[in-house]
């Protein structure tokens, strides 16, 4: 079975652009949830969609959106891009999206690597 | 004051000997409690999970959970240079707000030959 896969891998952006990532989610989970991870600290909380609707957001600014298509794969946003946002933005899917995370945790992808320059 | 609070390291130990990793929370409504290991350049994987007190052992890994400290730890016996990497805590509080983890910043750990 494939497991959580993110697109691009690698991406290198400027300052003010925009930039969409990808996440396609283990058949069968229908939460997807998004993390920003910086260099040197662990992932940050950015949203997490359950069939369809959001259901948390993490302290980003609204430049970060995303949403969850019927087939419960994932976008994630980022309009005006920093230098700050440079980091490797992970997407995790679950099965459920509400009460404790079961024994089987998140599942992450391999992640994008973003560079803003 | 952080959530998650995790040594930094690095924790430097022989091969062959336990190497012990602490993590604390402040959050009391905290349930889940999980194990990240994160090679570099890589996505973190989970190794274990942890939701009563006391301790879970798998393989070579216990974790071991405090609720009144507010308190987790991870031991890995016979510690391999392959199990150098990046360890990161990660704390679940289950609400209205969804299932989102807390993670610590990840003690570094390096097995020497």
């Amino acid at each position: 079975d494939a497991g959580v896969t993110q697109s691009p891998t690698h991406l290198i952006k400027t300052r003010g652009q925009q930039v969409t990532l990808r996440c396609s989610p283990i058949s069968g989970h229908k939460s997807v949830s998004w993390y920003q991870q910086v260099l040197g600290q662990g992932p940050q909380f950015i949203f997490q969609y359950y069939e369809k609707e959001e259901r948390g957001r993490g302290n980003f600014p609204d430049r970060f959106s995303a949403r969850q298509f019927p087939n419960y794969s994932s976008e994630l946003n980022v309009n005006a891009l920093l230098l700050g946002d440079s980091a490797l933005y992970l997407c995790a899917s679950s099965l459920q999206g509400n009460g404790p995370i079961d024994s089987y945790g998140y599942t992450f992808g391999s992640g994008t690597r973003l560079t803003v320059v | 004051q952080k959530e998650v609070e995790q040594n930094s390291g690095p924790l430097s130990v022989p091969e062959g000997a336990i190497a012990s990793l602490n993590c604390t929370y402040s959050d009391r409504g905290s349930q889940s409690f999980f194990w990240y290991r994160q090679y570099s350049g890589k996505s973190p994987e989970l190794i274990m999970s942890i939701y009563s007190n006391g301790d879970k052992e798998d393989g070579r890994f216990t974790a071991q959970l405090n609720k009144a400290s507010q308190y987790v730890s991870l031991l890995i016996r016979d510690s391999q240079p392959s199990d150098s990497a990046t360890y990161l805590c990660a704390v679940n509080v289950a609400g209205n707000a969804g299932n989102m983890l807390t993670f610590g910043g990840g003690t570094r750990l390096m097995v020497k030959p």
